[in-house]
């Protein structure tokens, strides 16, 4: 079946313009974590979203970076303003439910370059 | 604060020699622990995982780990390198009763000699 799919895979951006990252986690799956991979930071959590649960912004790193989940399903990652620190690989992942013993399924990234 | 480390940055191993990955994690309870594998221009595919139980988990790709909770460790291991196992190696905790959120190791990138 389909995987987690992400767009667009590649975005060039300019300092202080706005992107949207997209996520399409797998059918079914109730949970969704974006993730972000740095170079300086390694692979930081920045947010999960369950159901109809309030997200868990706890990784956010700044109130530039927000997030939505539409329908329990397609997620967009939004960066206001952004700066070049924002440069990074965005990662989605989704799970079947919201379960302790749940297993991340992972999209292949949208690498993100800031000028 | 939960923490995973991978002391390694970089390994370089001959193909058909025996590897192992060190993975150290700070964690309050029990961890759910994991290895994910990252090769140029992927995302992160799932190794192996522990939760309970036998501390000596099986993976795919011949790969294996072992849970020691004395030691706090949770090393990676395969017999037999192959050259298609040249990747990035992540180890992560999840965060239960935080949804399950990842914490991640800074990775340990392997390299393999012909």
């Amino acid at each position: 079946g389909a995987g987690v799919s992400q767009s667009p895979s590649n975005k060039v951006t300019e300092k202080g313009k706005d992107v949207e990252l997209r996520c399409d986690p797998i059918s079914g799956h109730t949970a969704l974590y974006w993730y972000r991979q740095s170079l300086g930071q390694g692979l930081e959590f920045l947010i999960y979203f369950q159901g109809n649960s309030a997200p868990d912004k706890s990784g956010l790193p700044s109130d530039r970076f927000s997030a939505e989940r539409t329908g329990g399903s397609v997620s967009t990652l939004t960066i206001q303003r952004t700066q070049q620190e924002d440069s990074a690989v965005y990662l989605c992942a989704s799970s079947p439910r919201d379960y302790q013993y749940n297993e991340q399924f992972f999209g292949p990234g949208t690498r993100l370059t800031v000028l | 604060a939960q923490s995973v480390t991978q002391p390694d940055i970089h390994i370089t191993v001959s193909e058909g020699a025996s590897l192992e990955l060190r993975c150290n994690y700070s964690y309050g309870a029990t961890p759910y622990l994991f290895w994910y594998v990252q090769s140029p221009g992927q995302g992160l595919q799932l190794l192996l995982k522990y939760f309970s139980g036998d501390t000596l988990v099986q993976g795919i790709k011949g790969f294996e780990a072992e849970f020691k909770r004395s030691q706090s460790s949770f090393n990676l291991r395969k017999p037999s390198v192959h050259w298609s196992d040249a990747a990035e190696y992540f180890c992560a905790v999840a965060l239960y009763n935080q949804g399950g959120k990842l914490i991640f190791g800074q990775g340990t990138e392997l390299s393999v000699k012909p």
